[in-house]
């Protein structure tokens, strides 16, 4: 098990709604990313925080944003929610400057689902 | 077009023997491949990483290999176990972006 947590485990929302989901990394790291994984799929990179900024975006609309906290946990917003956001939102982190790769450790993920 | 491609098809061994899985790569030139294994219900879990400039990586009964040029990775487990009935799933690194391109996963079936 990695030290990374996440919250909540499980939500459902309904399309248009606004959700938030939480990340705690593991201590001792100042990087977090987030990936969306669809079932069936493997995760696709949504974004990267360092020093409280964002740090690299995938293909994800606007609609999609973050942040991350003096503490280096993090946030992930998503408005105006669609059906085919429906997926189990993961969190990973990692320690930008002692890592010369990107090995990342994931949280157990959020399961959101939008009816 | 860039894709990172895994066999969809599950993988169904008898315990004991050799599993391999496969991942290919297209129109990438990554620093870095990793492998993650994932349970169900569970984020995934780094097991490997292997430099572009390494032919082979080995971990207790897991081993990797890195073709360049072949534009592919091999991800064997020996002597397997039912313990080891997961996906596994084929990342690729850019460089130090922070961002990760994985394949769909392979999901194994070992067998008693």
């Amino acid at each position: 098990e990695t030290g990374v947590t996440q919250s909540p485990t499980h939500l459902i929302k309904t399309r248009g709604q606004q959700v938030t989901l939480r990340c705690s990394s593991q201590s001792g790291h100042n990087t977090v990313s987030w990936y969306q994984q669809a079932l069936g799929q493997g995760p696709q990179f949504i974004f990267q925080y360092y020093r409280e900024e964002e740090n690299g975006r995938g293909n994800f609309p606007p609609r999609f944003s973050g942040l991350q906290f003096p503490n280096y946990s993090s946030e992930l917003n998503v408005n105006a929610l669609e059906l085919d956001d429906s997926a189990l939102y993961l969190c990973a982190s990692s320690n930008r400057l002692a890592a010369s790769t990107d090995t990342q450790y994931f949280g157990p993920g959020t399961r959101l689902t939008v009816l | 077009s860039q894709k990172i491609e895994q066999n969809s098809e599950a993988l169904n061994i008898q315990e004991g023997k050799t599993a391999t899985l496969t991942c290919n790569y297209t129109n990438y030139s990554p620093a870095y491949l990793q492998w993650y294994r994932q349970d169900p219900g569970r984020g995934p879990v780094f097991l490997l990483l292997i430099r572009e400039n390494e032919k082979e990586k080995r971990k207790e009964r897991l081993k990797v290999t890195f073709d360049t040029t072949l534009k592919q990775s091999l991800f064997h487990i020996t002597a397997s176990q039912p313990a080891d009935s997961a996906t596994y799933l084929c990342a690729l690194s850019l460089g130090n972006t922070g961002k990760l391109i994985f394949g769909q996963g392979t999901t194994l079936q070992v067998k008693p």
